[in-house]
């Protein structure tokens, strides 16, 4: 079947902008994840769902990041008013129910901010 | 606080030669542990898992891992690579009270013919 989906595969802004990545889970996964990687760092985990409900926000960096899934499906990670630094690989992962099932990842969406 | 160790950053390796990648990670109880690869462009790739019983663990690709407590370690190995492994490997540790991974740096492996 269909993998985790996400989009856009790459996301070049300026400074200043928002931007919405999207991520469109595996059908009828519960749990949704959002990571950020850095070069040369492994995945640094940022929120998650189960179903509609975000269950954890504590990796988010500030009140910049937003995450929403309002539907139980696909989830939309929102980065206002972007900065250089922000700049990175965007990953989501589903779950069929929680992590003792595994964590399957998408491609990622990479965020560039000039 | 859980964290994970790849004390390796870089690996090389002949075609045809074992693999071992190590994996330390640091959590109070018996963690979820698992292994994903990351070839160039793509995604992360869940390789195998371990949870509870048997502390050697099958995966994908040939890839095997044993769980060993009394080291803290989940090392990841391989008798015999392809040239197709040539890829990063990450060690990710999960809490049993939390849905969230955390990752190790990573260990990038090359390989020669």
């Amino acid at each position: 079947g269909a993998g985790v989906s996400q989009s856009p595969r790459y996301k070049v802004t300026k400074r200043g902008q928002d931007v919405a990545l999207r991520c469109d889970p595996i059908s009828g996964h519960v749990s949704l994840y959002w990571y950020r990687q850095a070069l040369g760092q492994g995945p640094e985990f940022l929120t998650y769902f189960n179903y509609e409900a975000q269950q954890d926000k504590s990796g988010l960096p500030n009140d910049r990041f937003s995450a929403e899934r309002p539907e139980g499906s696909i989830s939309t990670l929102t980065i206002q008013r972007t900065e250089q630094r922000d700049s990175a690989m965007y990953r989501c992962a589903s779950s069929p129910r929680a992590t003792d099932l595994g964590q399957y990842f998408g491609p990622g969406t990479r965020l560039t901010v000039t | 606080a859980q964290s994970v160790t790849q004390p390796d950053i870089h690996i090389t390796v002949s075609e045809g030669a074992s693999l071992e990648l190590r994996c330390n990670y640091s959590y109070g109880a018996t963690p979820y542990l698992f292994w994903y690869v990351q070839s160039p462009g793509q995604g992360l790739q869940l390789l195998l898992k371990y949870f509870s019983g048997d502390t050697l663990v099958q995966g994908i690709k040939g890839f095997e891992a044993e769980f060993k407590r009394s080291q803290s370690s989940f090392n990841l190995r391989k008798p015999s690579v392809h040239w197709s492994d040539a890829a990063e490997y990450f060690c990710a540790v999960g809490a049993r009270n939390t849905d969230k991974l955390i990752f190790g740096t990573g260990t990038r492996l090359q390989v020669f013919p």
